[in-house]
């Protein structure tokens, strides 16, 4: 079954401090692997997703995310915070390239960053 | 080209009764997705339609219950309202059903009472 752990539901950062989202997943099978953005009150935007290319992948908005098949990782990045990095963060996990297009989310991180 | 867009964005409801929520897939796209995003969690899939059919589905119970029309907008219905199905809806439309990539709406937010 496929599976993702977000480690800490919440994490704050100065304004220009490295930012570190932590994700591990759970797949019997190679993974397609992903990270959204929600702002309050929005939907979902993806930032970035890993489909079996190359293991370091960029996003927008200056996100990027590294594949760690020896660790189950895919850590989500940030050089510098922003304001407007302000949101909460989802990894999710979708089993192979075939069937059901349905993605299972992990619980969310709450990115806070100070001024 | 317009994104995915749902209706209506917000919405009261009392237990026991049935409610329908509609979502507008992206242009060009022949999947849509319905996902439940309860307070405090991460969206949980309830069921794929492609091509006004049903193609996958979660572990919801029979009472939500969805259609895709030949414009491959979708409806999802939820019968016999629950307290705990108070929740923002996610509905998600891709290009394929096997696309890896999928755009969200903005929700509708089911409140029951």
């Amino acid at each position: 079954a496929q599976s993702v752990t977000q480690l800490g539901s919440h994490v704050s950062v100065s304004e220009g401090a490295l930012v570190l989202l932590r994700c591990n997943y759970s797949s019997s099978v190679p993974p397609y692997l992903f990270w959204y953005v929600q702002y309050p009150n929005q939907g979902l935007q993806l930032l970035l997703k890993y489909t079996s290319a190359a293991t370091l992948v960029k996003g927008i908005n200056g996100f990027e995310a590294e594949f760690k098949k020896s660790e189950t990782s895919f850590h989500l990045t940030k050089p510098s915070a922003h304001m407007s990095d302000a949101a909460e963060y989802f990894c999710a996990v979708k089993k192979g390239q075939t069937g059901a297009n349905n993605l299972f989310f992990g619980t969310g991180t709450r990115l806070t960053v100070i001024p | 080209e317009t994104g995915v867009t749902q209706s209506p964005t917000h919405l009261i409801k009392t237990r026991g009764q049935q409610v329908t929520l509609r979502c507008s897939s992206q242009s060009g796209h022949n999947t849509v997705s319905w996902y439940q995003q309860a307070l405090g969690q991460g969206p949980q899939f309830i069921f794929q339609y492609y091509r006004e059919e049903e193609n996958g589905r979660g572990n919801f119970p029979p009472r939500f219950s969805g259609l895709q029309f030949p414009n491959y907008s979708s409806e999802l219905n939820v019968n016999a309202l629950e307290l705990d199905d108070s929740a923002l809806y996610l509905c998600a439309s891709s290009l394929e059903r096997s696309n890896t990539e999928a755009f969200f709406g903005q929700g509708t937010r089911l409140t029951v009472v």
